[in-house]
């Protein structure tokens, strides 16, 4: 079965510049969620998208912006990358928005800001 | 304020025993989630709760939900070294989400 495609898996940057995350949910899934994971801590919510509509939102920071395209697939786009913004960013899918209904993570990128 | 408390953080078992994690959440809320993480990996979702009673199970694993104590537990039966991860618990109200700490299980033979 398909599954939630994160690209890239790895990424490297250096503080200050920019960065733009993929996720590719499950197919005629309609929501997807973007979460921050630090080394040793709990993921955090960052937003979600229900029919390329933001729905909720976490604890995003001001200099991330994310969307939703008309095919579902959303980009998490970082500016002025700081060092505490290396993580591993998880994307979740599901049918359905609201956190009602089971979420599908994907593999994660991981994300180094030196 | 969504918060969640899991405990405990770590949990060393050996093979064969029985133990329960238990997550306390602070705000109303029907919908609990349970998920593995290996070192490294994504989340796996375990169990969806849905509703005050809830119990569901799956091989040696077994969820409850009490919304009134605002209680979930997660109870491991006979361990094996297998089930050896990091468990989170997330509860999710009208617009947001939150996991607890995570409980980092090993399983020793």
């Amino acid at each position: 079965a398909a599954g939630v495609i994160q690209s890239p898996r790895h990424l490297i940057k250096e503080k200050r510049e920019t960065a733009t995350l993929k996720c590719y949910p499950i197919p005629r899934h309609d929501t997807v969620y973007w979460y921050q994971q630090g080394p040793g801590q709990d993921p955090q919510f960052l937003i979600s998208f229900y029919e390329k509509m933001q729905s909720d939102k976490g604890s995003i920071p001001d200099r991330f912006s994310a969307q939703q395209f008309s095919d579902y697939h959303s980009e998490l786009n970082m500016s002025s990358l700081e060092l505490g913004d290396s993580a591993l960013y998880f994307c979740a899918s599901s049918l359905g928005g609201g956190f009602q209904e089971t979420q599908y993570f994907g593999p994660g990128t991981r994300l180094l800001v030196l | 304020e969504l918060k969640v408390e899991q405990n405990p953080l770590f949990l060393s078992m050996q093979e064969g025993k029985n133990y329960t994690i238990y997550c306390n959440y602070s705000t109303t809320s029907d919908r609990l989630y349970w998920y593995r993480q290996d070192p490294g990996k994504s989340l796996e979702s375990l169990f969806v709760l849905l509703s005050n009673g809830a119990v569901k199970q799956e091989g040696r694993l077994m969820a409850s939900l009490d919304t009134k104590a605002r209680l979930s537990t997660l109870h491991i039966t006979a361990a094996v070294h297998d089930l050896s991860a990091t468990y989170f618990c997330a509860v999710a109200n009208n617009n947001d989400m939150r996991f607890g700490a995570g409980t980092r299980l090993t399983v020793k033979p």
